[in-house]
């Protein structure tokens, strides 16, 4: 049972464009929602995380969103770079769990 | 690099045979997990050890999987008669008993080809 589901499964943008990807949870334990950046070969690598008593939060280039009452969350990546090409993987926890995740990802920036 | 290192890199086997699995964790970090990740899919929960003690284990790992972690160090992830299907990427993740968020480091994975 899939329990986090992400959304596009792929996605193309210019250089300098803004990349946005969903995710939806039905678990109501989760109280951890990170993102993972993949490039190929290489592990996960955590991106920013959030947790339910806040809407937002911003580092640098990359802000999530969190909707608490639809149960929802996106990654918004602003100026987007061809270094940003990876797979991004959104993924939930419950406290001091494992690790649910999302489908993923793949992100192509063009130059 | 997250400070999580996995041995072997890669692993090709044939059907049938035994492989083991090595993760070192960053130091001190007394939660350890495994995880596996096929081609095009998110990682999926396999195990995971609070220092020594295996505190939850999925339904993915059948009991041709064990995993250990005798010290509460590094752990070792041992597949049995493996078949075509254990192909995938695995993973090992840490994560510190401070940490308040929940955040764990992966490392960069074993690619286990199966023949």
């Amino acid at each position: 049972q899939q329990q986090v589901k992400q959304s596009p499964q792929s996605l193309i943008v210019q250089k300098g464009g803004i990349s946005i990807i969903n995710c939806a949870y039905e678990n109501t334990a989760f109280d951890y929602f990170p993102w993972y950046q993949q490039f190929p070969g290489k592990g996960p690598a955590l991106l920013i995380a959030i947790r339910p008593d806040v809407s937002e939060k911003k580092e640098g280039r990359f802000t999530i969103s969190f909707n608490k009452s639809a149960k929802q969350f996106s990654l918004h990546i602003m100026d987007s770079q061809p270094g940003d090409s990876a797979t991004y993987f959104c993924a939930a926890v419950p406290s001091g769990s494992r690790l649910t995740f999302g489908e993923g990802t793949q992100l192509t920036v063009n130059p | 690099d997250t400070g999580v290192s996995q041995d072997p890199r890669h692993k090709i086997t044939k059907r049938g045979q035994n492989v083991t699995f090595r993760c070192d964790p960053i130091s001190e970090h007394n939660r350890l997990y495994w995880y596996r990740q096929t081609l095009g899919q998110g990682p999926e929960f396999l195990t995971y050890f609070q220092n020594e003690a295996q505190l939850e284990k999925s339904r993915l790992l059948s009991d041709r999987f064990s995993a250990e972690r005798p010290k509460g160090s590094f752990s070792t992830l041992e597949i049995q008669r493996t078949e075509q299907g254990d192909s995938a990427m695995y993973l090992c993740a840490s994560m510190g008993s401070g940490s308040s968020y929940n955040e764990q480091f992966f490392g960069p994975g074993t690619r286990l080809t199966v023949l």
